[in-house]
């Protein structure tokens, strides 16, 4: 049973210009969502997706921007690249949102995606 | 403003001792709260979790204990092993909010044999 697969594994850019990170979530998950790691940081979250839509969104400008496919795949896409964009991405894969109730899922993340920018 | 805070970045441990590991909250919003293990070149790990509606959960080595009062949460672990040294992080999740975890910086623990 695969987990959660991200790719590229380590990419680098240059200041400006654009990237997209992929993400295939765990057998059996529909949600994806997606979190940047600073370094000596917690994981901060992006938004997350589910049933193709962004249903919460974390303190990211538009430049961060996301998409997710009817196979629940997902990618992640960031614009006009700044230095601190500079991170480790995450994806994290879990059950449908539900209704908020008491957490019965556990969340799977993927290894990441390191993206330097220079 | 840090919502979730491990205020200690590093910890060591003899191996067979016990290591705990603290976080504090801020949010009385947060009703679920989680740990995971995070090695270097791989994603985090969950580890273990607790809801509001308990102070304590156990699952082998591990121990979970929730103070709501004082929005505090430790981890335990019984005995330590040098294969448990890696950071841990603490992460709380809102009700409603749809599993969007807030994380800790996190604390490298490490187990010294």
């Amino acid at each position: 049973d695969a987990g959660v697969t991200q790719s590229p594994t380590h990419l680098i850019k240059t200041r400006g210009q654009q990237v997209t990170l992929r993400c295939s979530p765990k057998s059996g998950h529909d949600t994806v969502s997606w979190y940047q790691q600073a370094l000596g940081q917690g994981p901060q979250f992006i938004f997350q997706y589910y049933e193709e839509e962004e249903r919460q969104r974390g303190n990211f400008p538009d430049r961060f921007s996301g998409h997710q496919f009817p196979n629940y795949s997902s990618e992640l896409n960031v614009n006009a690249l700044l230095l601190g964009d500079s991170a480790l991405y995450l994806c994290a894969s879990s059950s449908s949102p539900g209704t908020g109730a008491v957490l019965g899922n556990t969340i799977y993340f993927g290894e990441g995606s390191w993206l330097t920018v220079v | 403003d840090q919502q979730v805070k491990q205020n200690s970045p590093s910890l060591s441990v003899q191996e067979g001792r016990i290591s705990i590991l603290n976080c504090d909250y801020t949010n009385s919003m947060f009703d679920y709260f989680l740990w995971y293990k995070k090695y270097p070149a791989e994603g985090p790990t969950f580890l273990i979790s607790i809801s509001s509606i308990k102070d304590k959960n156990e699952d082998g080595r591990f121990t979970v204990f929730l103070n709501k009062s004082a929005k505090h949460l430790s981890l335990h672990i019984v005995p330590s092993q040098p294969g448990d040294s890696a950071v841990y992080f603490c992460a709380a999740s809102a009700y409603g909010s749809a599993r969007q975890l807030t994380f800790g910086s996190g604390t490298q623990l490490t187990v010294l044999p």
